[in-house]
Parts: C-alpha cells; structure tokens; sequence
C-alpha cells in the first residue's frame, strides 16, 4: 500500500530565515504531487503541483518554490520566510486520473 | 474563479442522529468529488468519493451527487462524537495535474 512522509512535524523559525520541508511517497510510481497551505481556520489553498520529475507547476505567486528531484519527492522551499507564510503546510499524492488525493500529516510552521 | 461552497456551521446534532452536511459547486465541467475528514489539528481524510448522479453508500456515510444542480451532500446515519470534526468538499477541477478545488469546510459537533 502507498503511504506518504513529511516531515518536520512542527517547526518554528525566525523571519528572514530559510525553509526546507520535505516529502516523500513509498509504494507507488510517478504519482501526482501537491503542496498545500492552510492558515489557521482557513480553507486549503494550493500551492504547487508536480506531475513528473523536475515539472512544477505554480498556483499562488509568492516567496516559495518547490522542487521534484525524484519520482517520489517533493520539496518546497523558500530563501527568507515572511510572517505571512505562518501555517500548516501540506503534501499529498494522488495517481494520475479520476483519483483522490491522499494527504500527509502535515508541518505546523511558526514564523517569529 | 470556480469556487466549491460550503457552510461554515457549526452544525451541532444529537448523538444518533443523522448529520446532513451539503456543498455546491459553480465549475460545470467537474466530474468527481471527494469529502475529506479534518480532525483539529490534523490532516485531512478522505471519507467519500463520487462520480455519478445518484446515492453512494459506504458504512454509515451516503454521498450523494447532482450536476444538474450542481450540489454535493454527504449523510452520515447515527453520529457519534467522534464524527466531531469539520468536513471539507471537493471538486476535480478541468484542466490538468488532477488538481481538487477545495472547500472551507463545514465543522460537524455530535453532542451527547
């Protein structure tokens, strides 16, 4: 069966500081990967997309970026955080098709 | 932009009853929607998925669907408290990467 890790878990960092949030997908090829953000007592918003390796796809303009270095990984990243970019951030998966998407446990992100 | 709507709530129900949570759409071109279960502090589950006109059933949880009208619904029979949680709607949207366009989320408490 396909499972999905993200990690850290939570993680607080100063403004102005770098980011780097990692995912990765076991037991499926070339699935379909996403990012999400969900500020508190908000709706999910979707950051970026990737449907193959190295191709990445940008919903929202701002300070972050991801990236797709292989099948199963997915990163999003950013130079120096905002006090805006505070929330929970969310990677899921989803085979290519009519399928659902299938979430990870997420990262609660502090900007201080 | 193509929006998926939901009422925010509370919705409170009695232990036992049935919960009635309902979404509406305005992208005429989707075919699939997804319910997804969000726990406080948690990442969203899916619960149901839907393609077709009609009632689906899964357990105590019924989808049911109506293009032309646009409207998603999902019954849950027999709440108990630990259906306490808020459930978010989606839709496949039209174009490409299998991309989901989210609800807010209606936020369901089973009273004793």
């Amino acid at each position: 069966s396909q499972t999905i890790h993200q990690w850290p878990a939570t993680l607080v960092q100063p403004v102005g500081s770098p980011l780097s949030l990692e995912c990765t997908v076991e037991g499926t090829s070339n699935p379909n990967l996403y990012w999400y953000r969900q500020a508190a007592g908000r709706g999910l918003q979707l950051l970026f997309y990737s449907v193959g390796i190295g191709q990445i796809s940008s919903e929202v303009p701002q300070n972050l970026s991801a990236s797709r270095p292989q099948d199963r990984q997915f990163i999003l990243s950013s130079k120096k955080l905002l006090l805006s970019d505070s929330g929970f951030y969310l990677c899921a998966w989803s085979l290519a098709g009519d399928q659902p998407q299938h979430f990870g446990d997420g990262t609660r992100l502090s900007i201080l | 932009q193509k929006e998926v709507e939901q009422n925010s709530g509370p919705l409170s129900v009695p232990e036992g009853a049935i919960a009635s949570l309902n979404c509406t759409y305005s992208d005429r071109g989707s075919q699939s929607f997804f319910w997804y279960r969000q726990y406080s502090g948690k990442s969203p589950e899916l619960i149901m998925s839907i393609y077709s006109n009609g009632d689906k059933e899964d357990g105590r949880f019924t989808a049911q669907l109506n293009k032309a009208s646009q409207y998603v619904s999902l019954l849950i029979r027999d709440s108990q408290p630990s259906d306490s949680a808020t459930y978010l709607c989606a839709s496949r949207a039209t174009g490409g990467g299998n991309k989901l366009t989210f609800g807010t989320g209606t936020q369901l408490k089973v009273e004793l």
